[in-house]
């Protein structure tokens, strides 16, 4: 099945810095997303981005489908960023299931 | 907007019990997805309804574990006889499915202790 890995696996940054975050896919896809896990463990849309660039925000997230890789953006961090940030992408060989990366663990100190 | 709604939050139970969790998704979805969060294997499909009919259940771990969607507005997630290694964080989703838009949306999971 398609394999999907996020870099780097965990990120310790000062409040106010910027980050970028990575994730790698392994064949073609028709949908890429990127979720924001918080402390309390929901699970936020950030982007739906199977192509192109978008932003909300501070945040901001590229794919290049061609290359097979995404990338978010989080500029000026705050700690209410801190959790897991997860890529998540579903290609139509198989059908409409999101297969997670592993994910990153971000943590943003004051 | 309401979103993915999931109940119970939290469920604490002894192995061997019956456990039922569910799910409303968003109103006018026609997709909805079971998905399962442990430490081991992070966050992974279990089964996927279309249009109230299930289309991928593979990702099911064993006979214990069993869905159903009655109506497009609600759906079960059925555990029976529990074991402690089923203790993990299940999560609904819901999307509509079309030629592009399909961006799954989730619940606030429950979080499922055996003992």
């Amino acid at each position: 099945g398609i394999q999907v890995e996020q870099s780097p696996p965990d990120l310790i940054l000062q409040e106010g810095a910027n980050s970028t975050l990575r994730c790698n896919f392994s064949d073609s896809v028709n949908n890429l997303q990127w979720f924001h896990q918080n402390p309390w463990g929901q699970l936020i849309n950030l982007f739906y981005i199977p192509s192109g660039t978008k932003q909300n925000g501070r945040l901001s997230a590229t794919t290049v489908a061609t290359e097979r890789y995404s990338l978010l953006y989080i500029s000026s961090s705050q700690t209410t960023d801190s959790g897991v940030y997860f890529c998540a992408v579903n290609g139509g060989e198989y059908g409409n299931k999101l297969v997670f990366g592993a994910g990153t663990i971000l943590r943003v100190k004051s | 907007d309401a979103g993915v709604i999931q109940s119970p939050r939290h469920e604490v139970t002894e192995m061997g019990q019956e456990v039922t969790l569910r799910c409303k998704p968003i109103s006018g979805h026609n997709s909805l997805f079971w998905y399962r969060q442990t430490m081991m294997r992070g966050l992974e499909l279990l089964i996927y309804f279309n249009n109230n009919v299930p289309i991928d259940d593979s990702g099911m771990p064993e006979d214990r574990f069993s869905a159903k969607m009655p109506n497009a507005s609600f759906s079960t997630l059925k555990i029976q006889p529990s074991e402690p290694r089923d203790s993990a964080v299940y999560f609904c989703a819901s999307s509509h499915k079309g030629l592009a838009y399909n961006e799954q949306f989730f619940g606030p999971g429950t979080r499922l202790t055996v003992l």
